[in-house]
């Protein structure tokens, strides 16, 4: 099984909601990566977990707040969001080679579009 | 970050050509992998390619690690091969960390 599972698949919140994302892995991944697409640009990794700890953030703004509570689960919580935060976002994950700097195949979830009003 | 450019940007096919599209990178990479990005979104592997050739039926890949470039083959295309085209890679120096290129939008036409 090489299933990614990311719910819901949209969401529209305002500006002043709490709500959560959420992804799921059944392959034994022990990397776990959240990505944030706009239209018709690459994905930009936000975050990246590596055996349930946050080993990579790339600067992004604390209205967004990642968090593993398992080897299977990734969240990512959301508050107080901007408009020009709606985008796709991509749940991701892959084997951790610890202590090689080297991972492996990455899976993609099929995503959250994400609209702020 | 290491930047990762991709080309040509847009390519319009009729159906039954062959095409090949290029991914240029500007440091050395763990880990190099291919991706067609449907019109819903979902990102589907195509290769993990770091270094070599791969071939799965009409489609095939080469990665020049030494040389800083990948090539992605598409023969006798189909109209459902359309969408978006991304290499993306590891940066050697850190482990983990994946920088997408540019992408390639491809559309076949009948």
């Amino acid at each position: 099984d090489t299933e990614v599972t990311q719910t819901p698949k949209h969401l529209v919140m305002g500006m002043t909601n709490k709500k959560s994302l959420k992804c799921e892995q059944h392959m034994g991944h022990r990397a776990m990566y959240w990505y944030k697409q706009k239209a018709k640009k690459p994905p930009e990794l936000m975050f990246v977990y590596s055996y349930e700890k946050l080993s990579i953030n790339e600067s992004v703004p604390s209205r967004f707040s990642p968090e593993c509570p398992n080897s299977s689960l990734l969240n990512l919580h959301l508050h107080a969001l901007q408009p020009e935060d709606s985008a796709l976002y991509l749940c991701a994950s892959s084997q951790d080679r610890r202590g090689t700097s080297s991972t492996d195949t990455q899976y993609f979830g099929p995503g959250t579009r994400l609209t702020v009003l | 970050g290491i930047q990762v450019e991709q080309s040509p940007p847009d390519l319009i096919l009729q159906e039954g050509a062959n095409s090949t599209l290029r991914c240029n990178f500007s440091d050395s990479v763990n880990n190099l992998q291919w991706f067609h990005q449907n019109p819903w979104g979902q990102l589907i592997n195509l290769f993990y390619i770091p270094s070599g050739t791969k071939q799965n039926g009409r489609l095939s890949a080469t990665t020049v690690a030494t040389e800083r470039y990948s090539l992605l083959y598409i023969s006798s295309s189909q109209t459902t091969d359309s969408g978006v085209y991304f290499c993306a890679v590891e940066d050697r120096n850190t482990g983990n960390q994946f920088y997408f290129g540019t992408g390639t939008s491809l559309t076949v036409i009948p």
